[in-house]
């Protein structure tokens, strides 16, 4: 079972480039968001969707665009790569509900350093 | 900004002793998961608790919901050096279809 899968798993950038982090999942998961791991932060929610065609900010949003025309895939791109943005990336996928007790399955991350 | 504290951050604990993580908030929460994580991976669901007051057994793994759904403990009895990694709790917020992540406990059980 593939379950959420996540590519690059690493990457390096430089300050100004951009790029899009893919993720996929292949369990037609309604729900899939976007979340950054930082030390001694937990994961931090940066775009979430409910759905093909809607999206939603999260709590660190800026700096960051998604989109979702498949139900599939949910790709991150990074406008304009700041240091800021140094960090541990992963994609989550759950069956959708509000307030909802529905597992998240994690990818295994993207590593991003940006010089 | 809503926010889920947990503690302690580190725990470097002997193997067969016990240990409780907390996870703390000020905010209600439809529901609380627990995750844990390995290096190098993403995090894995261990339990979601939804009813307040709530208790869940995982084998050696207690989980309880506090009784207002703003707080929760992971209490492992006789810890084993396959425990080792890092515990995260994770809170729905209701209403929404957001998380919040607590700043996780890094726990390390020694042989």
């Amino acid at each position: 079972n593939a379950g959420v899968t996540q590519t690059p798993k690493f990457q390096v950038l430089k300050t100004g480039q951009s790029m899009t982090l893919q993720c996929a999942q292949d369990m037609n998961h309604e729900y899939m968001s976007w979340y950054r791991q930082d030390p001694g932060m937990g994961l931090r929610l940066i775009h979430y969707s409910v759905g093909a065609g809607i999206t939603d900010q999260g709590e660190v949003p800026n700096g960051y665009n998604v989109s979702r025309s498949t139900t599939e895939d949910f790709p991150l791109r990074l406008l304009s790569a700041a240091p800021s943005q140094t960090s541990v990336y992963f994609c989550a996928s759950s069956r959708q509900g509000r307030g909802s007790n529905q597992p998240q399955h994690f990818g295994d991350g993207t590593r991003l350093s940006i010089l | 900004t809503q926010l889920l504290e947990q503690s302690p951050q580190f725990l470097s604990i002997q193997e067969g002793e016990n240990l409780t993580v907390y996870c703390n908030s000020s905010s209600v929460f439809s529901s609380l998961q627990w995750y844990r994580q390995e290096p190098g991976e993403g995090p894995v669901l261990l339990v979601t608790v939804v009813t307040g007051g709530e208790v869940k057994k995982l084998k050696r793994l207690t989980f309880q919901f506090g009784d207002a759904r703003k707080d929760s403990s992971l209490h492992i009895t006789a810890a084993q050096t396959g425990d080792t990694g890092l515990y995260l709790c994770a809170g729905a917020v209701s209403g929404t279809y957001k998380y919040i992540f607590g700043t996780g406990t890094r726990l390390k059980v020694l042989a």
